[in-house]
């Protein structure tokens, strides 16, 4: 079982709201980690977006609009990223991100999201 | 302005190594960590390993263990990743980013990727 599951793909139509997530493997604890959230399009490298941590709250990424949100989720053992206001320039693959092992990182596989 | 910029592409035979470099501006080289990761083409991202500038020292994931060398020239502000040994399934985009010291730190810039192929 991967560190980090996200689903493969998501659509949403314009201006609704799209929750994407990361769901930590079981045995690996949530609340114990910063989950960390990267945007990719075609042709170009990922940018950071913003990180979530149930002790310290979020820390949003120089220039991400507010329209992107995270949090965590202790119930389903999850990282949430919130894209509220979809627009077509968010139609992108979105991946989570943990720094597992201490000094060790672990991407999930990403997220397709299509704005439909 | 931040900045990390990589070398050009790279066309590598089965069995042969690679050295990719990174050169950073805008910021004090020592001052942060760099990361090195991998991305097949149309695959997600994989996280090689990290080397903290000032020191020199360095981790890597179990994965490429062995295989992966990163060094840094502070004179030019240049990491390099070296990679040996190279199979086809090495054949990635490979990108450099910029992260804070230490863990649980985010990738806040990243170099433009440098595409490595793998063929005979």
């Amino acid at each position: 079982q991967p560190v980090l599951t996200q689903p493969t793909s998501l659509s949403a139509s314009p201006g609704a709201s799209a929750r994407l997530t990361c769901t930590l493997r079981s045995g690996i604890n949530v609340d114990s980690y910063r989950i960390f959230w990267y945007q990719q399009k075609p042709e170009s490298p990922p940018r950071y977006l913003l990180s979530s941590y149930s002790d310290s709250g979020n820390h949003q990424g120089s220039g991400v609009p507010s329209r992107f949100s995270g949090s965590t989720d202790a119930s389903s053992n999850a990282g949430i990223l919130v894209i509220s206001g979809v627009q077509s320039a968010d139609e992108a693959d979105y991946y989570c991100m943990i720094w597992h092992n201490t000094a060790s990182v672990v991407f999930g596989a990403g997220t397709k999201l299509t704005v439909l | 302005q931040v900045y990390l910029v990589q070398s050009g592409a790279e066309l590598r035979k089965p069995g042969a190594s690679v050295k990719v470099s990174c050169k950073a501006s805008g910021y004090n080289f020592t001052d942060y960590s760099i990361q090195w990761v991998r991305q097949v083409t149309g695959q997600g991202l994989e996280w090689m390993g990290w080397m903290n500038p000032n020191s020199g020292n360095t981790g890597s994931a179990r994965k490429f263990q062995g295989r992966v060398t990163i060094t840094r020239d502070t004179s030019t502000d240049t990491a390099y990743m070296d990679l040996s040994s190279l199979i086809s399934d090495d054949s990635a985009m490979y990108y450099c980013a910029r992260s804070r010291k230490g863990s649980s730190w985010w990738f806040d810039y990243w170099g433009q990727g440098t595409l490595v192929t793998v063929s005979s």
